[in-house]
């Protein structure tokens, strides 16, 4: 059964950059991944999906700053310019197969703009 | 514009039912795979069910397998979420999302609704 993990926070000063990992568990890190971000008190929103080349495929009208790549297991999302309303929850998502047909989150990162 | 719209959220008892709606438009609704994703308060998101575009199959987190039942109506662009026996772990905010096919291996949800709260208590 594939597992994704994330570190539970992170932060940066605003117009800086941060870079968050997902690592995909031992025997799937040819796996696809999808990140989501969640702002205080909303649902959450497709940013992208990243291959495990590290090509992505954005969701509709995400900024540029906002840019995915991969190595290994491991899925990022980097975030460029930090903006006050970047601060949110980030979570990592993939899908397992077989006799676990079914989503799977990580925890989430939670990004502080300082 | 796709637009999700969960509704029929509230207050329930352990042990009663409740069913939850989501009111689909601006995409083909008979064409695409759609989820529940719940959230408990506090925690982080966790997928509850994914019904096929044709009804079947559909798939269950084991957290809730035999206890809920998702369906759809696509004549009336409709996602419905039967929650029977309930218990307090089930108390959250439910999650309308749209599924598409991505890279290898990857189902993701690329759209969402706001979502509907759901307390169980007495």
């Amino acid at each position: 059964q594939v597992v994704v993990t994330q570190s539970p926070s992170a932060s940066a000063s605003l117009g800086a950059s941060v870079k968050l990992t997902c690592t995909l568990s031992s025997g799937h890190s040819n796996y696809a991944i999808a990140w989501h971000q969640q702002q205080p008190e909303k649902g959450p929103r497709f940013l992208m999906q990243i291959n495990s080349d590290g090509s992505h495929t954005k969701g509709d009208g995400i900024p540029d700053r906002f840019s995915g790549s991969s190595s290994g297991a491991e899925r990022y999302l980097t975030i460029s310019s930090l903006q006050s309303d970047d601060e949110a929850d980030y979570h990592c998502q993939t899908w397992g197969t077989g006799v676990h047909w079914q989503g799977v989150f990580g925890i989430g990162t939670k990004v502080t703009v300082l | 514009e796709v637009q999700l719209v969960e509704s029929g959220g509230g207050l329930v008892q352990p042990g009663g039912s409740l069913r939850l709606s989501c009111a689909a438009s601006g995409f083909s609704f008979s064409s695409s795979g759609m989820n529940w994703v719940r959230q408990a308060p506090g925690k982080g998101l966790e997928w509850v069910s994914f019904i096929s575009s044709g009804g079947s199959p559909t798939f269950y987190a084991e957290s809730v397998k035999g206890r809920f039942t998702i369906s759809r109506d696509n004549d009336k662009n409709s996602l419905f979420l039967q929650m029977n026996n309930v218990r307090g772990e089930d108390t959250a905010v439910y999650y309308c999302a749209k599924t598409r096919a991505g890279g290898y291996n990857l189902f993701y949800f690329d759209h969402w609704g706001k979502g509907a709260l759901v307390t169980v208590s007495s």
